[in-house]
This record gives structure tokens, sequence and C-alpha cells, in this order.
């Protein structure tokens, strides 16, 4: 296992365009997070699941931002007409539920343009 | 205004010296962590420490945690050039996802 993959690396689109990331997260964990983090910040929490349940949301995810984990592995994150504000590196992480000895792993991010 | 929060916002030190970077959250937590994140990548977790703990060491890392003060130090000794990044805590408040400081951005000049 070679740690978080999320695909693709980096992301332009045109404004009301729909962007689909993907993460593939440590096979062994349990725990999918997505956070969205613009320059010079920290990371900002979106939503994180449980297995396939998604457990909470930020009121940052609009009705806009839909996240999957069809099966408790990979997972996917929809931004669906993008605006110019939604540009931001989107990163996953994973970790093992009940195991507080451990952060996160995250993967490099999903880097998104909207232009 | 955020749970946990670094200083200073960006430090430059020579090669060899030491950096001391700060965080100070709000709330109780159940641990605290140090992760790194080098320029468009990923977050590299550093250290985690428990809030029963007071100081952890891992390599040239010290952290230490005061929950009395509510804050922690980061502690990297004998700084290098590959040092260089931003330095971020996060906070494991109970029953919550971690919450993450806007970072401190250090630059170790050669």
């Amino acid at each position: 296992d070679t740690g978080v993959s999320q695909n693709p690396r980096h992301k332009i689109t045109k404004r009301g365009q729909n962007v689909t990331f993907r993460c593939d997260p440590i096979s062994e964990h349990n725990r999918l997070y997505w956070y969205r983090q613009t320059l010079g910040q920290g990371p900002e929490f979106l939503t994180y699941f449980q297995n396939e349940a998604q457990l909470e949301k930020s009121r940052l995810l609009s009705d806009r931002f839909s996240a999957e984990r069809p099966k408790g592995s990979f997972s996917t994150l929809e931004i669906q007409r993008t605006e110019q504000g939604d540009s931001a590196m989107y990163l996953c992480a994973s970790s093992l539920a009940g195991n507080s000895n451990y952060g996160y792993t995250f993967g490099s991010g999903t880097r998104l343009t909207v232009v | 205004s955020q749970q946990g929060e670094e200083d200073p916002q960006a430090l430059s030190i020579q090669e060899g010296e030491n950096a001391t970077m700060n965080c100070s959250y709000k709330t109780s937590i159940n641990n605290l962590q140090w992760y790194r994140q080098n320029s468009g990548r990923g977050l590299v977790h550093l250290i985690l420490i428990r809030s029963n703990e007071r100081e952890k060491h891992s390599g040239r890392l010290r952290v230490t945690l005061d929950t009395s003060k509510k804050s922690s130090s980061l502690l990297i000794t004998a700084s290098r050039a590959a040092d260089t990044a931003s330095y971020f805590c996060a906070t494991d408040v109970y029953g919550q996802n971690f919450v993450f400081g806007p970072g401190t951005r250090l630059s170790v000049l050669p």
C-alpha cells in the first residue's frame, strides 16, 4: 500500500462546469476525510466517512458539493456548477477509527483552478 | 476565530539554528498534532501529543503541551534547508474532527 492516492493532481475547468475528484485511502483505514485548502491557509474540514456512511458535513459544503464512498473504499468529491471561489487544493486523508494514537495520512491533493 | 492558531505566521532562520513555533487553542482537546506541508503538497504527520502528556520527542522535533494555557510548541533543533515548509497544528476536539490552524511558514536559509 503506497498511501493515500488522489486523482487528478491538477484540474483546470471553466466556470459552470462540473468536476469530480477521486481519493483512494489506505486499504485498512475505515475513515476518509475531505479537506479544502486555499493559499496561505490551513486545511478546512469538508466531510468525512466511516466506511460507506457519511457521518459529518461542514457548513462549507454547499449543495453544489457532493461526496460519496459507495463501497467503503475509494471516495469521490463532485462539485457542480463550479465557481471561481471553488479554486483551491482539495485534500483527502484517511485514518483508522478508534486509533487515536496516530494522525491522518494525507494524499498529495488535487489542485482545482476555475477560470 | 479558529480553534488552533500558530504563531508566528512566518519565521526565517539560518541553517543550524533552532526553530520554535507555537499553537494556541480554545477548547479542551483529546490530543494535538503537528503536520508539515511542503509547497503544493499534502500534509505529513510529524508528532501527536495526548492531553495527558507534557512533552514528546521525535528525532530533532520536540513538542510540549500545556493544557492549562491551552498551548503547544514545536521545536526543531539544528534546522536544515529541507525543513523549509509550512507547519500546522491540529487539535482533536472530543467527538469532532481535527481542526487545523493557519500555519507557520518556516524558511531555513543556507
